[in-house]
């Protein structure tokens, strides 16, 4: 059981530049997530889905897309990487419900320069 | 969302018991309570969760408060590898943000050999 897979570890991009961070969790979960965590602080939530074909924003959306065609995959897009996206980023999924805790990746470390 | 209080950090002795306070004063009747944990460079990790009975698993205990108020995390003997930032998360049984962990700063627990 591989829980959630996050590629590529890391990765550094110029200013401008596009890319995806990959997520995939093969335990069925419904929920979704990608975090940011900016040193010293606590993670904040980027964007969200409670299923295929489902997908919101949480508290810092901009300059992030996602979508999620799969149960399986969560791929997290940045459309023109800006400094201030440099961060460590976190998916992670859950069953349904409140009942049940999050399961994180080992994260992907950007550096936008 | 209600909102947590936990000291920014403790510190403890390896084999000795730790007992990581969380207040949380405005909690609402349908808040679980989730402890989650994150180690250097890693992911968060899930370590236990409760509503309003005392709850033990092979990590941790959790104590709550009968007015549910407050709650201690317990690590019955603190290892090295229990050094990490510990979070103390209000996740809400029926709202509509249920998928949602928002992170506080969390304690830093530091265990000397």
């Amino acid at each position: 059981n591989a829980g959630v897979t996050q590629t590529p570890k890391f990765q550094v991009l110029k200013t401008g530049q596009s890319m995806t961070l990959q997520c995939a969790q093969d335990m069925n979960h419904e929920y979704m997530s990608w975090y940011r965590q900016d040193p010293g602080m606590g993670l904040r939530l980027i964007h969200y889905s409670v299923g295929a074909g489902i997908t919101d924003q949480g508290e810092v959306p901009n300059g992030y897309n996602v979508s999620r065609s799969t149960t399986e995959d969560f791929p997290l897009r940045l459309l023109s990487a800006a400094p201030s996206q440099t961060s460590v980023y976190f998916c992670a999924s859950s069953r349904t419900g409140t009942n049940y805790g999050y399961t994180f990746g080992s994260g992907t470390r950007l550096t936008v320069v | 969302d209600a909102k947590t209080t936990q000291p920014n950090s403790m510190e403890s002795n390896e084999e000795e018991p730790v007992h990581l306070p969380c207040n949380h004063s405005t909690i609402s009747g349908t808040d679980y309570i989730h402890w989650y944990r994150q180690l250097p460079s890693q992911g968060p990790e899930y370590v236990i969760h409760g509503l309003t009975s005392n709850v033990n698993n092979r990590m941790a205990s959790l104590a709550i408060a009968e007015d549910r108020k407050s709650s201690t995390l317990i690590l019955h003997r603190a290892t090295l590898r229990d050094a990490a930032v510990y979070y103390c998360i209000l996740r809400d049984i029926e709202g509509g943000s249920n998928y949602k962990l928002t992170f506080g700063k969390g304690t830093l627990l530091t265990v000397n050999p």
